[in-house]
């Protein structure tokens, strides 16, 4: 357990179904990201969350809705997805969005299939 | 803009062999460079980080980093590895963005196959 905890683990769902991937750390972090990992592609980032509000949107489908009713907590809605949004989807917090040195604590993802 | 390359996707080695994961960045400013791990199944674990101070830095289950400014590299080096060590392993560069927040630049990642 990183303390960073991500639900469900596993999410199978049609393309007109709606859901919520959860993210949620108790670490006293400040800043919350989404990222999206596709086999055989890089890291994306998708959103990020500095103190509350949101600082990036990297050019993301508006199908995906990040939350961030404060500090700990962080959603992720989805709507109408699309076959190829089929992946891992990863949370990850940092201490202070304004310092180098600590690093990101990763949760362990929510594996999403969209069928 | 900064950038990080993984020259290589994949290494196999045998196990108890020693391993290097190359790693190079390009920025135009002081940067903190880290290596992460990826566990089949599980999210990015950070495993070692360059902040200042001495180029080698080491982590706790053997593996160990040296910062070369002049290469721009940031190599990853493990003397004998064993069957746990595999996994994906992800080189990352950070640093401040023009919003004065931390901006994180992931390489592609490489795949350490370590076989019996």
């Amino acid at each position: 357990e990183t303390g960073v905890t991500q639900t469900p683990r596993h999410l199978v769902m049609g393309m007109t179904n709606k859901k919520s991937l959860k993210c949620e750390q108790h670490l006293g972090h400040n800043a919350m990201y989404w990222y999206k990992q596709s086999a055989k592609k890089p890291l994306e980032l998708m959103f990020v969350y500095n103190f509350k509000e949101q600082t990036e949107n990297n050019s993301v489908p508006s199908r995906f809705s990040p939350e961030c009713p404060n500090s700990s907590h962080l959603f992720l809605h989805l709507h109408t997805l699309q076959p190829e949004d089929s992946a891992l989807y990863l949370c990850a917090s940092s201490q202070d969005p304004g310092q180098l040195n600590y690093g990101y604590t990763f949760g362990s993802g929510t594996r999403l299939t969209v069928v | 803009a900064q950038s990080v390359t993984q020259l290589d996707s994949q290494v196999p080695v045998f196990e108890e062999a020693p391993v290097e994961l190359r790693c190079n960045y390009s920025s135009s400013v002081s940067v903190y460079l880290f290596w992460y791990v990826q566990y089949p199944n599980q999210g990015l674990q950070l495993l070692l980080k360059y902040l200042s101070g001495s180029t080698l830095v080491e982590s706790i289950n053997g593996f160990e980093a040296e910062f070369n400014k002049s290469q721009t590299s940031f190599h990853l080096r493990k003397p004998s590895v064993h069957i746990s060590d595999t996994a994906e392993y992800f080189c990352a560069v950070s640093d401040i963005d023009s919003g004065g927040y931390q901006k994180v630049t992931f390489g592609t990642g490489t795949k350490l196959q370590v076989i019996p």
